[in-house]
């Protein structure tokens, strides 16, 4: 029973172009999310995170939407270049608990 | 800062052997886990400890063993190795900000069991 989902195993955008990467989560009772990003044979980092009591959150290239109604959250990068190819993970906690949810990843190709 | 420092970066095993993959973080978290990374399975966690002399078992527990002794150290102990741990494995350390909980990862371990 996975409470976060990433649909879309894998996406391939050109450079310049927007990237749109989804989440969808299953427990209301999340109240942050987070991105992190993955290059291969390197461990996750840190991307951009969004607290459940807002709707966008942005640092620089990076926008984060949230849309809690549909219990959907997807990050925007624009304009997408070709060092942002990498895996994307989607997690989330919830209240004091700081185990992470995650979700499988997005596979992200920008090509030049 | 080092950050978390993992090490073996490569090992490979035959099956029964044991090994421990070792975890050190300089950052003074209490939060510490460990991950493995399989082929469309994401990241699953293993172990995770709150704090020194405190461990409890993730979604995968099973053929491994955690101890901590120090905030600083977090080491991962394969008991007999099995085909089915073959995986990278990541260990991380993590604390609870206003922008949610950030969690930083070592570089990985890649596990082969022959």
């Amino acid at each position: 029973d996975q409470q976060v989902k990433q649909n879309s195993p894998s996406l391939s955008v050109q450079e310049g172009r927007i990237s749109i990467l989804n989440c969808d989560y299953t427990n209301s009772m999340f109240d942050y999310f987070l991105w992190y990003k993955k290059y291969p044979a390197e461990g996750p980092t840190f991307l951009i995170s969004i607290s459940s009591i807002k709707d966008k959150n942005e640092d620089g290239r990076f926008t984060v939407f949230l849309n809690k109604s549909a219990k959907h959250l997807s990050l925007h990068i624009v304009p997408s270049q070709p060092g942002d190819s990498a895996v994307y993970f989607c997690a989330a906690n919830a209240g004091n608990n700081r185990k992470l949810i995650w979700g499988l990843g997005t596979s992200l190709a920008v090509n030049p | 800062n080092a950050g978390v420092t993992q090490t073996p970066k490569f090992q490979v095993l035959k099956t029964g052997q044991s090994m421990t993959l070792q975890c050190a973080q300089d950052m003074n978290h209490e939060y510490m886990s460990w991950y493995r990374q399989d082929p469309g399975m994401g990241l699953r966690l293993i172990h995770y400890s709150v704090g020194a002399g405190i461990t409890d078992q993730g979604e995968v527990p099973n053929g491994y063993n955690v101890s901590r002794s120090t905030t600083e150290d977090f080491p991962l102990r394969l008991l007999s190795a099995a085909p089915s741990q073959t995986s990278v494995y990541f260990c991380a350390s993590s604390y609870s900000s206003t922008r949610g909980v950030i969690q930083y990862f070592g570089a990985g371990t890649r596990l082969s069991v022959l």
